[in-house]
């Protein structure tokens, strides 16, 4: 079946990176282009951007800082979101989802900042 | 922007509901499509797709959902709720930059 997994929870502390990433499988990984979505604690969902899974090139939502980046590993079928310079309001969940309809969705990966 | 109401919904077992969502723009694209999905998220998992294209119901979805609306203005309905509708549900425009909707909590009496 279709999937989207995502790597385990990260605890950083502010200032440092972090790098997640979302293997899919049961599809043909480049036809669609991977998304991310974040969730602060107790707040809805915000688009970050997405990446085109053919061309490596990435989309960023309006008004977000050059905070994000995200790469891409076809040969394993992953996408990664790295986040750097951390701050204690990036604490969230991230979710990667599967192209422009959002179809299919990972487990969600628990980014916490904290000194 | 997507501004759903209400923010919270308290329905009894077996009985309707209804979500709002509007938007600050029309969400017919280009191509004469609308793409506004209906989401559900319940406590502690990832959101599910439920809605797509304002009335396409995903695969497993069961009947009682259903999506209308056009241009700013839709609804999801649920005709009869059940116990496992609990927790939030969220619109999202894909028209434009995909931007999502506050939310909706949707809990039991």
């Amino acid at each position: 079946q279709v999937q989207l997994v995502q790597s385990g929870s990260e605890l950083k502390k502010p200032g440092a990176s972090v790098k997640i990433s979302c293997t899919g499988s049961g599809y043909s990984f480049t036809d669609f282009a991977m998304a991310w979505v974040r969730q602060a604690p107790g707040h809805g969902l915000e688009w970050i951007g997405w990446i085109n899974t053919n061309t490596g090139n990435p989309m960023f939502a309006p008004g977000l800082t050059g905070q994000f980046d995200f790469t891409l590993d076809t040969s394993v079928n992953t996408a990664y979101l790295q986040i750097r310079n951390l701050k204690a309001d990036d604490t969230a969940v991230y979710y990667c989802a599967r192209g422009s309809a959002f179809d299919v969705w990972g487990q969600g990966t628990m980014v916490i900042v904290s000194s | 922007v997507m501004t759903q109401s209400p923010l919270s919904l308290p329905v009894t077992l077996g009985q309707p509901a209804s979500i709002s969502c509007r938007s600050s723009q029309s969400l017919v694209h280009s191509d004469g499509k609308t793409y506004l999905s209906w989401f559900h998220q319940r406590p502690g998992q990832s959101p599910r797709r439920l809605i797509y294209r304002v009335s396409y119901r995903d695969s497993g979805v069961p009947d009682r959902f259903s999506g209308s609306g056009s241009g700013t203005d839709f609804t999801l309905k649920i005709s009869s709720v059940e116990a496992e509708d609990v927790g939030v549900f969220y619109c999202m425009q894909g028209t434009h930059w995909p931007t999502f909707g506050g939310g909706t909590k949707v809990e039991i009496k």
